[in-house]
């Protein structure tokens, strides 16, 4: 199947600074991606559509000014997140669907202290 | 987007068969129905895909009645190594896929 990688795996960061988060296709391209947030025993919930070449698209709810996505490739998405606070401590997934099905990265764990 | 139902939880024991049902009332005539397993600390992982009928592969099954409004994962002899939540989501193209709550599925020796 389809692969699709992040990095970094684990980041921790001070409140007040900003991390970025890459989420890559290996072995396809995708022009659009899709960023996903998970806290501890909840489900996946969408953040925001990651479109190659134009802006992304956010969910209801997500700050798009804390959240800054970049699609500046058709095999790279990043997610920044600003000014973090605890808050934003959370597992972090993208993917992308090459085909019929949507291939998740492996996530990011970003702990915010 | 069509909305998906499961249960949130299910116990079976290793060696049996496991069945995991979701409702989609509301699906589209060119949605899909896929399911995937999440462990924890992982990105979700694709088991099964189908649109009617019948659907096997390697780990599992997948079984959608003619109106298309449920479906079926079935896990043949499952193991320890199978608990895991389990997602049935319903989409289509680039559609977004919305996730439910899943099925935490647990497996007892």
């Amino acid at each position: 199947g389809a692969v699709v990688s992040q990095h970094p795996s684990r980041v921790i960061c001070k409140s007040g600074t900003s991390v970025k988060i890459e989420c890559r296709s290996l072995d396809f391209q995708a022009t659009t991606m899709f960023w996903y947030r998970q806290f501890p025993k909840q489900s996946l919930m969408l953040m925001a559509t990651s479109n190659e070449g134009s802006k992304a698209t956010y969910e209801q709810g997500v700050e798009k000014d804390k959240f800054l996505i970049n699609h500046a490739s058709l095999t790279l998405s990043t997610l920044t997140v600003t000014s973090a606070h605890p808050e934003d401590s959370s597992f972090y997934i993208c993917s992308a669907k090459p085909h019929l099905e949507q291939y998740f990265g492996p996530g990011t764990r970003l702990t915010v202290t | 987007l069509a909305k998906t139902t499961q249960p949130i939880s299910m116990d079976s024991y290793e060696g049996q068969e496991v069945n995991i049902t979701c409702s989609h009332n509301n699906i589209a005539t060119n949605d899909y129905i896929t399911w995937y397993q999440q462990f924890p600390s992982q990105g979700p992982r694709f088991i099964i895909q189908g649109y009617k009928t019948k659907v096997t592969n390697e780990v599992a099954s997948l079984f959608i009645p003619a109106d298309r409004k449920s479906s079926t994962l079935s896990l043949p002899r499952v193991s320890l190594s199978d608990t895991a939540v389990y997602y049935c989501l319903v989409g289509a193209g680039d559609d977004k896929i919305i996730f439910g709550k899943g099925t935490r599925l647990h497996i007892l020796p």
